[in-house]
């Protein structure tokens, strides 16, 4: 069965703190890993990552996935209060036009 | 902006009524789409995937008679929820790929709709 493991469940941190999201995964015939910001509403699209070893950067996160580890990481530098939502990250499986998602991490960011 | 539209965002309804989710891509067609349900502090569980002209594709334990998915246009697929009791309320969230180079889906990611949060009384 295809599973994706999300740790830690929930994260509390001072804003300026930098933070390390994980995400580690079993699955049959990958093709993608995909991080995802939700709010209140539904989910925000961050990263995609195909390949090992290359980090993508948007701002103040970015994010770097091990294909042989079968892990990523998404890391949040100098946070802000507004960067407090539940980080999901998801799988996308070759052959099946479907995603396969983590528990999500809850991540506050308290003043 | 929105890549994926999705109404009506709220719904409150009484038990046994059957309530239409709508989900439309904006500026492309979606040959696929996906719709998903989510509990209170839980992850998003694929309910099936909605394939234009064709009948959708059901994950394991999803009634397909309960959740009827109509997508009958490359812009809009519909999710019925019947005869509805309040262990069907939940948040429900649909998403789309839009077409890229080569292997048209394979390399986009999802884009979600902005969900519909039912509550059956």
């Amino acid at each position: 069965e295809d599973k994706v493991v999300q740790s830690p469940l929930s994260l509390v941190v001072h804003e300026g703190d930098t933070v390390t999201l994980n995400c580690s995964y079993e699955v049959t015939n990958f093709r993608s890993l995909l991080w995802y910001k939700q709010e209140k509403k539904a989910p925000t699209f961050l990263f995609m990552l195909t390949s090992s070893g290359i980090e993508k950067k948007s701002g103040r996160l970015s994010s770097i996935l091990d294909k042989k580890e079968l892990f990523s990481i998404l890391n949040i530098t100098a946070t802000q209060t507004g960067d407090s939502a539940v980080y999901l990250c998801a799988v996308g499986i070759q052959g099946a036009q479907k995603l396969v998602f983590g528990q999500g991490t809850r991540l506050t960011i308290n003043p | 902006g929105a890549v994926v539209s999705q109404h009506p965002s709220r719904v409150i309804c009484k038990s046994g009524t059957s309530v239409k989710i709508e989900c439309r891509s904006l500026d492309f067609q979606a040959t696929t789409m996906f719709w998903y349900r989510q509990f209170p502090k839980q992850s998003l569980m694929l309910m099936a995937t909605s394939n234009e002209g064709s009948k959708a594709t059901y994950e394991q334990g999803v009634e397909k008679d309960k959740f009827l998915i109509n997508h009958a246009s490359l812009t809009l697929s519909t999710l019925t929820v019947t005869s509805a009791h309040p262990e069907d309320s939940s948040f429900y969230i649909c998403s789309a790929s839009k077409p890229g180079q080569g292997a048209a889906w394979s390399n986009q990611p999802q884009h979600f709709g902005d969900g519909t949060r039912l509550s059956i009384l």
